[in-house]
């Protein structure tokens, strides 16, 4: 099965500065891979995915890479804001369009902005 | 939280006792799931199901049930709740009739359980 590593556990950072995290998977027939965000007490929140078909994708301040042959993805935090202050997850899935398996997340990464 | 409540919010119970946890979606998604999330595992599937009456196994199965009976509701059931239960479970819904978004997994709240 899928096995998802991400770096750092924890990532403080200067606010106005940029972060990034990334994630590795093993699975290389994967093919969508989504970011999610969790604040203290609250579900996960998608913040951006990306599918294997794309290299990088860009919402306002966050952006994400892809590289396929590597089988690493990364997330790009821009400007960042007290409000960026959260657990980070990353996930990967096979999906084949008849079907989805659950999400294989990472363990996910503290992000403490610091003013 | 994209149409999704899950009951209770927070419930205490006793080992060896049952416990049931509700899922309910208004998007009319055909795949839920249900996570659980532990401090150093991230979060980890237990069961999912693609339609009424299909359901089917994820990582984490051992000593949990579910059923659907409805679109809109998705049940996970404890039988014997043990110490290793106490965690915050997570509902999931995905595959709506948007392009380009079937395979997004959008989350509930969570549910705190503890077994004491």
């Amino acid at each position: 099965g899928e096995n998802v590593e991400q770096h750092p556990s924890t990532l403080s950072v200067q606010e106005g500065d940029s972060a990034v995290i990334k994630c590795t998977y093993s699975d290389s027939a994967s093919n969508y891979f989504p970011w999610y965000k969790q604040e203290l007490g609250k579900g996960p929140q998608l913040i951006i995915d990306i599918r294997s078909n794309v290299g990088e994708k860009k919402d306002q301040r966050i952006a994400v890479t892809l590289n396929k042959t590597a089988k690493h993805f990364s997330l790009h935090i821009t400007e960042t804001q007290p409000e960026d202050s959260a657990v980070y997850f990353c996930a990967a899935i096979l999906y084949s369009g008849g079907g989805a398996d659950g999400l294989t997340f990472g363990k996910g990464t503290h992000l403490i902005i610091q003013p | 939280d994209a149409g999704i409540t899950q009951s209770p919010r927070h419930k205490v119970t006793e080992t060896g006792t049952p416990v049931t946890l509700r899922c309910h979606q208004t998007e009319n998604h055909r795949y839920m799931y249900w996570y659980r999330q532990d401090p150093g595992h991230g979060l980890r599937l237990i069961h999912y199901s693609y339609g009424v009456k299909d359901t089917d196994k994820g990582e984490v199965s051992d000593g949990y049930s579910v059923s659907r009976s409805k679109t809109e509701d998705f049940l996970l059931t404890l039988e014997s709740a043990t110490s290793s239960q106490t965690s915050v479970y997570f509902c999931a819904i995905s595959e709506s009739a948007l392009p380009d978004s079937q395979e997004t997994q959008y989350f509930g709240p969570g549910t705190r359980l503890l077994v004491l």
